[in-house]
């Protein structure tokens, strides 16, 4: 199956800032997908991003908030916008790599003091 | 999407002991995933259930699938102090690309 190098790792960030989380797939898949997961909480879908068309959004997640790029079919990067503690979470990205197969990337923990 | 439900919350036993986690979901579905989590990093894929399957083993690992009832458990035998960790059912729902992910189980084995 696909591996995702997800980076980075955590971040601490000051709020009304923005991050860029990374996520480079080690081969080509067509959907790669966003997710938060708040504190003690589970995955909750952000976007669905396919290669060469806009992301599509999830109820309660806007572009200008969590824009997302998908330049090609191996890369994949969410912006989270103008932070607020609020948005203290970990952030995963995901790809379908086959019929059934999802793969993870290892996570982002975002800290916005 | 709504996400399932996942019973217990969390679950603490000793090792040796088996871990039963249950888990329901709302919509129809082609097929039903676990996943582990350690310490609220990356996902790992445990096992897959189709929706015409009604029980699969995987080494200590057996799930099963009520499509009728819209519930599947996971079954950890003989568990270890290693398989601590927080376990979430995924549903790849009919017509939907990406995963809908149950509330979880925290699962805490004592050595």
């Amino acid at each position: 199956s696909a591996v995702i190098s997800q980076k980075p790792s955590r971040d601490i960030c000051q709020r009304g800032t923005s991050l860029t989380i990374q996520c480079q797939v080690d081969s080509q898949v067509t959907m790669m997908f966003w997710y938060r997961q708040q504190p003690g909480q589970s995955l909750t879908l952000i976007a669905t991003a396919n290669q060469g068309s806009e992301a599509t959004y999830e109820s309660g997640f806007v572009i200008d908030k969590f824009p997302i790029s998908r330049p090609n079919l191996t890369f994949s990067t969410l912006t989270v916008s103008n932070m607020s503690p609020e948005d203290s979470s970990i952030y995963l990205c995901s790809a379908q790599d086959s019929d059934y197969g999802y793969t993870f990337g290892s996570g982002t923990r975002l800290t916005v003091v | 999407s709504q996400q399932g439900e996942e019973d217990p919350q969390a679950l603490s036993i000793q090792e040796g002991e088996n871990a039963t986690m249950n888990c329901s979901y709302k919509t129809s579905i082609n097929n039903l995933q676990w996943y582990r989590q350690n310490s609220g990093r990356g996902l790992v894929h445990l096992i897959l259930i189709r929706s015409n399957e009604r029980e699969k083993h995987s080494g200590r690992l057996r799930v099963t699938l009520d499509t009728s009832k819209k519930s599947s458990s996971l079954l950890i035998t003989a568990s270890r102090a290693a398989d601590t960790a927080s376990y979430f059912c995924a549903t790849k729902d009919t017509g939907r690309r990406a995963l809908t992910f149950g509330s979880g189980t925290r699962l805490q084995v004592q050595p």
